[in-house]
């Protein structure tokens, strides 16, 4: 119940499209999800994040989409760029726990 | 402003040694969070320490300690080492904003155990 399921694995993606990565979890006491992006050899960086009281947060290129009813949430990188390219991480926390839980990560690769 | 600083960056360690890790925070930032990444793995947490106490703990063995200094740096340290304790090992201030909690990792410590 603690696992957060994160697909696909990895994903190719041409320069200008649509990435999408994926995200389910079963603990309904979580209310905090976030996406990290991690380049090779550096530590997991906060990109985007959303409480489930909405269903989408935007910043810039980047979406959240959140489907509470479902246990899902997905994070939607447009008009990909070649920078993008790195390992991206979901996350969840239960407030108060402290513990944040990751997803098992998707790396993306986007070609120029 | 000085990020998440860890200490070493490497280390190369064989079964049944015992290492020491450590971390600075980020200025103002007084709660520090240990990680495990396994290769392809996502972080696993280890602790996290707030006002030099132990709050939180994650599915560790006791052989997995840490400290926390008036100073709010920490130190992860870890006994009678295995193979499978290679890993990096990522440190995490801790920021609260607008109810949420925020990570701030550190580029980690790489830990080879031969």
């Amino acid at each position: 119940q603690q696992q957060v399921k994160q697909s696909p694995q990895s994903l190719i993606v041409q320069k200008g499209g649509i990435s999408i990565i994926n995200c389910a979890y079963e603990n309904t006491a979580f209310d905090y999800f976030p996406w990290y992006q991690q380049f090779p050899g550096k530590g997991p960086a906060l990109l985007i994040a959303i409480r489930p009281d909405v269903s989408e947060k935007k910043e810039g290129r980047f979406t959240i989409s959140f489907n509470k009813s479902a246990k899902q949430f997905s994070l939607h990188i447009m008009d990909s760029q070649p920078g993008d390219s790195a390992t991206y991480f979901c996350a969840a926390i239960n407030s108060g726990t402290y513990k944040y839980i990751f997803g098992t990560g998707t790396r993306l690769k986007v070609l120029a | 402003d000085a990020g998440v600083t860890q200490s070493p960056t490497h280390l190369i360690k064989t079964r049944g040694q015992q290492v020491t890790l450590r971390c600075s925070p980020k200025s103002g930032h007084d709660t520090v969070s240990w990680y495990q990444q396994a290769l392809g793995q996502g972080p696993q947490f280890i602790f996290q320490y707030y006002e030099e106490e132990e709050r939180q703990r994650g599915n560790f063995p006791d052989r997995f300690s840490g400290h926390q200094f008036p100073n709010y740096s920490s130190e992860l340290n870890v006994n009678a080492l295995l193979l499978g304790d290679s890993a990096l090992y990522l440190c995490a201030s801790t920021l609260f904003i607008d109810r949420n909690e925020k990570l701030f990792f550190g580029s980690g410590t790489q830990l080879s155990v031969l």
